[in-house]
C-alpha cells in the first residue's frame, strides 16, 4: 500500500514568488496535517484537516500561508510573497484515527 | 535530500549493544506520545506509540518506558544495528497536532 506522498521533493525559488506544494494522504485517511522542519530541529505543526475543513491553523505563521483539501484527499500548502526564511523541509502527515500520523518524505523549499 | 541534526545531542553505540534515547516532554496533560526515527533527506517514520494510562510499552526490539510523574519518556533499542543509525525524536500529542522534542542522533559504530 501506498504511504504519504509529496510533490515536488525540491522546490527552488525566488524570493517573493508564490509555491504550491501538494500532498497525497494514504488513502481513507481522514486527518491531515502539514508541518515545518528547520535544519537541526523537530517538526513544527502548521495546519491539522479533519476531512475538508482546517480543524486547527494555529501554526501558519502568518497570512502568507494558506491550505486547502477541497475533496478531502489531497492537499495543496500555498506560500505566497516567499522569504528566504520560509526555506524549510514541508511535511506531511495523515492519520486514520487521530493518534498515530504517518509522514511523508517531505519537500524541501529553498527560496533564493 | 535535507540533512537532519546537525547539531543534536549524539548518542554513540556499539553494535549489538543496548540503546537508550531519552525526552522531556512539556505538557502533563498530553495523553499520547510516539517516538519517530528520522534518516537523512526521509519524512520521520513510526517507531512505537504509548498512551498516558501506561508505563510501558514493547514493541520488535524496541520499548517506550513513560514517566508521568517527572514528564520523562525513554525509547529503548535492544541489540542495535547499523540500520538504526538515525536522529530520534520523541513527540507528545497536544490537542490535534504533534509538538516534537529536539532529536538525538544514534551513530552505531562496528
Amino acid at each position: 500500500g501506498a504511504g504519504v506522498s509529496q510533490t515536488p521533493s525540491n522546490k527552488v525559488t525566488e524570493k517573493g514568488k508564490y509555491v504550491e506544494l501538494r500532498c497525497d494522504p494514504i488513502s481513507g485517511h481522514t486527518a491531515l496535517y502539514w508541518y515545518r522542519q528547520s535544519l537541526g530541529q523537530g517538526p513544527e505543526f502548521l495546519i491539522y484537516f479533519q476531512g475538508t475543513g482546517a480543524a486547527d491553523d494555529s501554526g501558519l505563521p502568518n497570512d502568507r500561508f494558506f491550505a486547502v483539501r477541497p475533496e478531502g484527499s489531497v492537499s495543496t500548502l500555498k506560500i505566497q510573497r516567499t522569504e528566504r526564511g520560509d526555506s524549510a523541509v514541508y511535511l506531511c502527515a495523515s492519520s486514520l484515527s487521530g493518534d498515530t500520523q504517518y509522514f511523508g518524505p517531505g519537500t524541501r523549499l529553498t527560496v533564493l | 535530500g535535507e540533512s537532519v541534526g546537525l547539531h543534536l545531542p549524539t548518542l554513540s553505540v556499539q553494535e549489538g549493544d543496548n540503546s537508550i534515547i531519552n525526552c522531556a516532554y512539556s505538557n502533563s496533560a498530553s495523553d499520547y506520545f510516539i517516538w519517530y526515527k528520522q534518516e537523512s533527506g526521509k519524512g520521520p517514520q513510526f517507531i512505537i506509540d504509548i498512551r498516558s494510562n501506561m508505563d510501558k510499552r514493547q514493541g520488535q526490539r524496541v520499548t517506550v518506558l513513560l514517566n508521568k510523574t517527572v514528564k520523562h519518556l525513554s525509547l529503548q533499542i535492544a541489540a542495535t544495528q547499523p540500520g538504526d543509525s538515525a536522529v530520534y525524536f520523541c513527540a507528545e500529542r497536544s490537542a490535534d497536532k504533534l509538538i516534537f522534542g529536539t532529536g538525538t542522533r544514534l551513530q552505531v559504530f562496528p
